[in-house]
Formats: C-alpha cells, sequence, structure tokens
C-alpha cells in the first residue's frame, strides 16, 4: 500500500505570493494533519481535519487555511508569504482510533518550501 | 517554557552501546507520546507510541513512560550506525499533536 503522498516535493515562491500543497492519505485513513518543519526544529502543528472538518489548529495566522476533501485528500494553502514560511511542511495522516488514547501519525515525505 | 522538551545532543555512543534519548513535557493532561526518527533532509519516521506507564519493548527499542514524572525516554540496544539520525519526542492531546526539537544521535562505529 501507498504511504502518505505529498506533492510538490520542492516550491520556490516570491514574497507575497499565494501557495498549495497537497496531500493524500494513507488508504484508509481519515484524518489528515499538516506540520511546519523549520530547520533545528520539531515539527510545529497547522491544522488536522477529520471527515472533512477541522478538529485543531496551531498557533498560525489567518494567511493559513487548509481543507479536506470527500476523499479524504487535503490541501494546505498559505497566502501573502513571507521570507519566514520558508520551511518543510509535512502532512501526517490517521485512522484516527476511535475511542482510543491516542493518533498514531504517519508522516508523507514532505515538500520544502523556499520563499525568495 | 517549551511543551516538549528535549536535550539537543548531539549524543554520541560506539556501535553497539545503549543509546539513550530524554524527553520531558509540560502538559500533564496529554494523553500519548510517540518517538520518531527523522534522516537529515527526510520526515520523520514512527518509531514507537506509548500510553501507559511503564516500559514497552519493541526489537531493539524500548519507550518508557513516567506519567508522574511527565517523562518519556527511548532506549536503543545494540546502537547501529544507522541509528544515527535526529530523534523526535511527541506529545498528543486533543487532536493537538507537539515535538521536541529533537535529539540528534551519532552511533560511532
Amino acid at each position: 500500500d501507498a504511504g502518505v503522498t505529498q506533492s510538490p516535493t520542492h516550491l520556490i515562491k516570491t514574497r507575497g505570493q499565494h501557495v498549495t500543497l497537497r496531500c493524500s492519505p494513507i488508504s484508509g485513513h481519515k484524518s489528515v494533519s499538516w506540520y511546519q518543519q523549520v530547520l533545528g526544529q520539531g515539527p510545529q502543528f497547522i491544522f488536522q481535519y477529520y471527515e472533512k472538518e477541522e478538529r485543531g489548529r496551531g498557533n498560525f495566522p489567518d494567511r493559513f487555511s487548509a481543507r479536506q476533501f470527500p476523499n479524504y485528500s487535503s490541501e494546505l494553502n498559505v497566502n501573502a508569504l513571507l521570507l519566514g514560511d520558508s520551511a518543510l511542511y509535512l502532512c501526517a495522516s490517521s485512522l484516527p482510533q476511535a475511542g482510543g488514547p491516542g493518533d498514531t501519525q504517519y508522516f508523507g515525505p514532505g515538500t520544502r518550501l523556499t520563499v525568495l | 517554557q517549551k511543551e516538549v522538551e528535549q536535550n539537543s545532543g548531539p549524543l554520541s555512543v560506539p556501535e553497539g552501546a545503549i543509546a539513550s534519548l530524554n524527553c520531558t513535557y509540560s502538559d500533564r493532561v496529554s494523553q500519548s507520546f510517540f518517538w520518531y526518527r527523522q534522516y537529515s533532509g527526510k520526515s520523520p519516521e514512527l518509531i514507537m507510541s506509548i500510553y501507559s506507564n511503564g516500559d514497552k519493548e519493541d526489537g531493539r527499542f524500548t519507550a518508557q513512560l513516567n506519567k508522574a514524572s511527565q517523562y518519556v525516554s527511548l532506549l536503543i540496544r545494540d546502537s547501529q550506525p544507522s541509528d544515527s539520525a535526529t530523534y523526535l519526542c511527541a506529545a498528543y492531546n486533543n487532536n493537538d499533536m507537539r515535538f521536541g526539537a529533537g535529539t540528534r544521535l551519532t552511533v560511532k562505529p
């Protein structure tokens, strides 16, 4: 089975532009989470979606938005790009485990965004 | 105060030794804990999850959780050069996964 897939792999944008990143979860997984990872840091939580509804949001500005589609794939949109948005953007999928204590997440390969 | 803290390292151990990685978390209601391995330029790869106090073993890896002390650890036995990577500790609660900055481990042949 395919794991989590993300596109594109790399992206170069200039300040002020808009970007859309895409993610397809593992087959059967219904939840998608987005993270931003800058060099030397751990991933920072941006959003989690389950069944097309937003379940959680991290401390990111409104320039960041996301959505989940009926096939459980997801898009992350970032408007008015800043230099500081340069990072590895990770998508993770999970079942989740209904009634379980946790939410084991499996990461895709990431999209490397560079803002010039 | 960082919510999930790890020693940044680098931690260096000889091949065949035990590597011990530690993590503390500040949110007492965190329910689940995860260890991920991340090679340079790659995405995090799940090693283990742990939900209950005590030890959980999987091959060469043992995770330990102490909720009273808000402490999670990962032991890697018989360390191999291929274990050289950054190890990320994560705590999950209420649809929110918080990661530490990671500990960089180097296993020397």
